[in-house]
């Protein structure tokens, strides 16, 4: 299948910093890209869909001025949590559509101290 | 009623086992199917992708959809300790703006 790196795989920072998450498509061009949180033990939960080059659509309860996402190209996007808290700590994975297929990234883990 | 609905488990079978897993769903607009693999601490794996009702067999998986139910299973045959994983069923619209809805997930346990 297609490939999905996401850097970095995890992230210790410090209550009020913020932090990006980058997210590639290796070997296929992704139009849409997806960012999800997961909490232990639940399954995944939708933060918001990106487009290249277009604005993202966040899902509701999804504060877009605290995750700031950024697709730059077809094969690329950021997510930023900005001012980062303790309650943001979370597995965030990525997820890139190629075709009618969607291919996710191995995630990212966030602890904020 | 949730629109994707999945036994959360866990599914304890010995190794060499066949292995079913099923998801029910409500929203008859859903068109792909998709099923992922994810271990601990990693993000989920595709597994199987189908298009609309029938069945598709890749190595020891085969998926199957009946849309007339609204039920969708995949089996493992010969499953391995390797298996040992969570399985998502997911499931998408017609639409290329269609996102995944995804069931909470199966804890499947392999024992060797």
């Amino acid at each position: 299948g297609a490939v999905v790196s996401q850097h970095p795989s995890w992230v210790i920072c410090k209550s009020g910093t913020s932090v990006k998450i980058e997210c590639r498509s290796l070997d296929f061009q992704a139009t849409t890209m997806f960012w999800y949180r997961q909490f232990p033990k639940q399954s995944l939960m939708l933060m918001a869909t990106s487009n290249e080059g277009s604005k993202a659509t966040y899902e509701q309860g999804v504060e877009k001025d605290k995750f700031l996402i950024n697709h730059a190209s077809l094969t690329l996007s950021t997510l930023t949590v900005t001012s980062a808290h303790p309650e943001d700590s979370s597995f965030y994975i990525c997820s890139a559509k190629g075709g009618a297929e969607q291919f996710f990234g191995p995630g990212t883990r966030l602890t904020v101290l | 009623q949730k629109e994707v609905e999945q036994d959360p488990g866990p599914l304890s079978v010995p190794e060499g086992a066949i292995v079913s897993l099923n998801c029910t769903y409500s929203n008859s607009a859903f068109q792909y199917f998709m099923w992922y693999r994810q271990y601990s601490r990693k993000g989920p794996e595709l597994l199987m992708y189908t298009y609309s009702s029938g069945n598709k067999e890749d190595g020891r998986f085969t998926a199957q959809v009946d849309k007339s139910s609204k039920y969708i299973s995949l089996f493992i045959r010969d499953s391995q300790p390797s298996d040992s994983a969570t399985y998502l069923c997911a499931m998408r619209g017609n639409s290329g703006y269609s996102t995944l809805t995804f069931g909470k997930g199966t804890m499947l346990l392999v024992s060797p």
